[in-house]
């Protein structure tokens, strides 16, 4: 799987728009773009997922460059209870032998604040 | 609500004891993973199973074992537990390939 870098740590206030940036430039063209999110003392939480076309629901969007070098998950209006580690993890389609496993790198700090 | 079951929640064990971490999810998916997550080194994974009847190992699978006789359950097994074995343990479900994981709240598991 590609390898994503992500700055490791942000501040957003509450209410507003939180962009979370990655970067996964050596991308490969069956390898989608998947975003988790991990909240103190829970389990990775699945946020979205894409190949090239933006994707919305109702967590957040995914904005995904024309290259796929890059992208950025969007939380519209941050709350408090959107503090996490957000993940972002590149997968390569139809992989079964590995047993389709996340590699979780050490992802985004997100600091909701009032 | 429908999703992800594990127990117990956390566990403080004596070395060379044997433990069972047990996950149960009622989503009918087809595939459950166990992995592991240390600080500084995210979550890797120990085994999986695609379907009710198969196991695979692995990046981590030494000292642990697996078995999924049916859908709903995919136990994790320590034979003799290890200081190394200190971890909090994650169990997750997808209806296989490129579906999202559902992960459950985790094990939190001391070996002394």
């Amino acid at each position: 799987d590609a390898k994503t870098t992500q700055p490791t740590s942000m501040d957003c206030a509450e209410g507003r728009a939180a962009n979370l940036p990655c970067n996964h430039s050596t991308i490969s063209g069956n390898e989608y773009v998947y975003w988790y999110r991990q909240i103190h003392s829970q389990g990775p939480q699945y946020i979205i997922h894409g190949l090239k076309n933006n994707e919305t629901n109702e967590m957040a969007s995914l904005i995904i460059t024309e290259d796929r070098k890059s992208s950025t998950l969007i939380l519209p209006h941050a709350t408090l209870r959107d503090t996490a580690v957000y993940y972002c993890i590149v997968r390569v389609a139809g992989v079964k032998a590995a047993g389709n496993k996340l590699t979780f790198g050490g992802g985004t700090r997100v600091l909701v604040k009032p | 609500i429908a999703g992800i079951t594990q127990a117990p929640t956390s566990q403080i064990l004596a070395a060379g004891r044997r433990m069972t971490l047990r996950c149960t999810q009622d989503m009918r998916h087809n595939a459950m993973y166990w992995y592991r997550q240390d600080l500084g080194l995210g979550l890797r994974l120990i085994h999986y199973s695609n379907t009710a009847g198969t196991t695979g190992k692995g990046e981590v699978p030494d000292g642990y074992s697996v078995s999924r006789a049916n859908t709903d359950d995919f136990p994790l097994t320590l034979a003799s537990a290890v200081p190394s074995q200190t971890s909090v343990y994650f169990c997750a479900s997808s209806d296989g390939g490129l579906s999202p994981q559902h992960f459950g709240d985790g094990t939190r598991l001391s070996i002394l």
